[in-house]
């Protein structure tokens, strides 16, 4: 299985903070790489496809970026609703898996 | 615009088999593959597996001596069967529609799951 590691595990930022999440593959994996948000209770929600697509309805200032082992997924200028705990997934081979998880917290 | 309702037993005994069905409304449903996904309380996401219309399977091998996956293409339906169940199947368990799109740079597949049903706890208790 190819191990997705996100890092960090989870961080504090103030409301327009810039934010970056980073996830590393166990190998190459190119750019089959997506990013979900969760919210407590919530099913998850794509953000990001393909590494760099920004799926339709998600706002301009979630952007990805990375191909081969290391990705990011920036958020911009941080928003209340943007509070959540985002992961990436890989879906280059099966089983197609996912990244702990990153917490985004209110400091 | 679609919508994924699903259902099933909530509480189950350890041993039992966990049975799940997620009904596809507002799109076709061929043409697309159909995930499994679970998460444990408190924990991250798991793949469990997937189908499509033609009844054709990928699943996660750490499950995959106990799950079955079908697919009712009448009712636009498809199911999650997990056997012999324990504790450590105790989960919030997803259904989701897994699209997919050709890179044409390389032929190779990008899948991602575009929406999700709301979710159905599952809980493993003697």
């Amino acid at each position: 299985d190819i191990r997705m590691t996100q890092s960090p595990s989870s961080l504090s930022a103030s409301v327009g903070d810039r934010v970056t999440i980073t996830c590393r593959a166990s190998q190459s994996i190119f750019s089959y790489l997506n990013w979900y948000q969760q919210n407590p209770g919530k099913a998850p929600k794509l953000l990001i496809y393909a590494a760099s697509s920004l799926q339709s309805g998600v706002p301009s200032r979630f952007s990805g970026g990375g191909s081969g082992t290391d990705f990011t997924l920036t958020i911009s200028s941080l928003q209340p609703e943007d509070f959540a705990t985002y992961y990436c997934q890989q879906t280059y081979s099966t089983p197609r898996t996912f990244g702990q998880g990153t917490k985004v917290e209110i400091k | 615009q679609v919508q994924l309702q699903q259902w099933g037993a909530g509480l189950l005994k350890p041993s039992e088999t966990l049975s799940l069905t997620c009904a596809v409304y507002g799109e076709s449903f061929s043409g697309y593959y159909w995930s499994w996904i679970r998460q444990p309380p408190g924990k991250g996401l798991e793949w469990i597996g997937e189908i499509n219309h033609y009844g054709t399977t990928n699943y996660n091998p750490s499950l995959k001596s106990r799950v079955t996956i079908s697919v009712d293409t009448s009712k636009n339906q498809f199911s999650l069967k997990l056997s012999s169940v324990t504790a450590a199947d105790t989960a919030v368990y997803y259904c989701a529609r897994d699209l997919r799109f050709l890179d044409p740079k390389y032929y190779y597949y990008y899948y991602y799951m575009d929406v999700w049903g709301k979710g159905t706890t599952v809980t493993v208790s003697s």
